[in-house]
């Protein structure tokens, strides 16, 4: 078990740019989740994957924000023309299968940087 | 969607002191998680709790679901500068795929 892992890091981007970020679930973890975070704050519910199926989008997933995982195991999260009020940690996370309390386990997270 | 309050917002004690942090809502959760978050990391599962009135001990930490399962808080003993983070609750939403998660109560310890 190696953990949730999310690439890049470290993301600094100019306003207009598009970006994409992966994240690579614990292995059997069927459920799959996106959050951002700003400074200071809780994460926000981005999205929600159960296998390759995106179930649950929040409102906060505007038309340029989009996420795919196609084949039930990694997922990307794509960003199109950022705007400087993208900028926030984008954290990804997965959960077993087999548990109704819906317990995290939490990638290190993305840094996007919009200049 | 549900809403999670935590309180307080901000903590700064001495080391050795005890404190007491609160995550409530309006709304019943099926059940609450709380986890620990360092700058520039992922926030860390600390405990789930389930049942309504259900205390669970980490250490010197411990966890309270309130009876009527809308809210929950954490008791550190005894703290220590390692405790130093951003401790958050969360939860599932009821009737949706969606995560919440509190407002975040940042502590900070001095040595």
């Amino acid at each position: 078990d190696t953990g949730v892992s999310q690439n890049p890091r470290h993301k600094i981007t100019k306003r207009g740019q598009n970006v994409t970020f992966r994240c690579d679930p614990i292995s059997e973890h069927n459920r799959l989740y996106w959050y951002r975070q700003t400074l200071g704050q809780g994460p926000e519910f981005l999205t929600y994957f159960q296998n390759e199926a995106q179930l649950e989008k929040s409102r906060l997933l505007s038309d340029r924000f989009s996420a795919e995982r196609p084949k039930g195991s990694f997922s990307t999260l794509e960003i199109q023309r950022t705007e400087q009020g993208d900028s926030a940690m984008y954290l990804c996370a997965s959960s077993p299968a087999l548990t109704s309390t819906y317990e995290q386990y939490f990638g290190p997270g993305t840094r996007l940087t919009v200049t | 969607t549900q809403l999670l309050e935590q309180s307080p917002q901000f903590l700064s004690i001495q080391e050795g002191e005890n404190l007491t942090v609160y995550c409530n809502s309006s709304s019943v959760f099926s059940s609450l998680q709380w986890y620990r978050q360092e700058p520039g990391e992922g926030p860390v599962l600390l405990v789930t709790v389930v049942t309504g009135g259900e205390v669970k001990k980490l250490k010197r930490l411990t966890f309270q679901f309130g009876d009527a399962r809308k809210d929950s808080s954490l008791h550190i003993t005894a703290a220590q500068p390692g405790d130093t983070g951003l401790y958050l609750c969360a939860g599932p939403d009821s009737g949706t795929y969606k995560y919440i998660f509190g407002t975040g109560t940042r502590l900070k310890v001095l040595a």
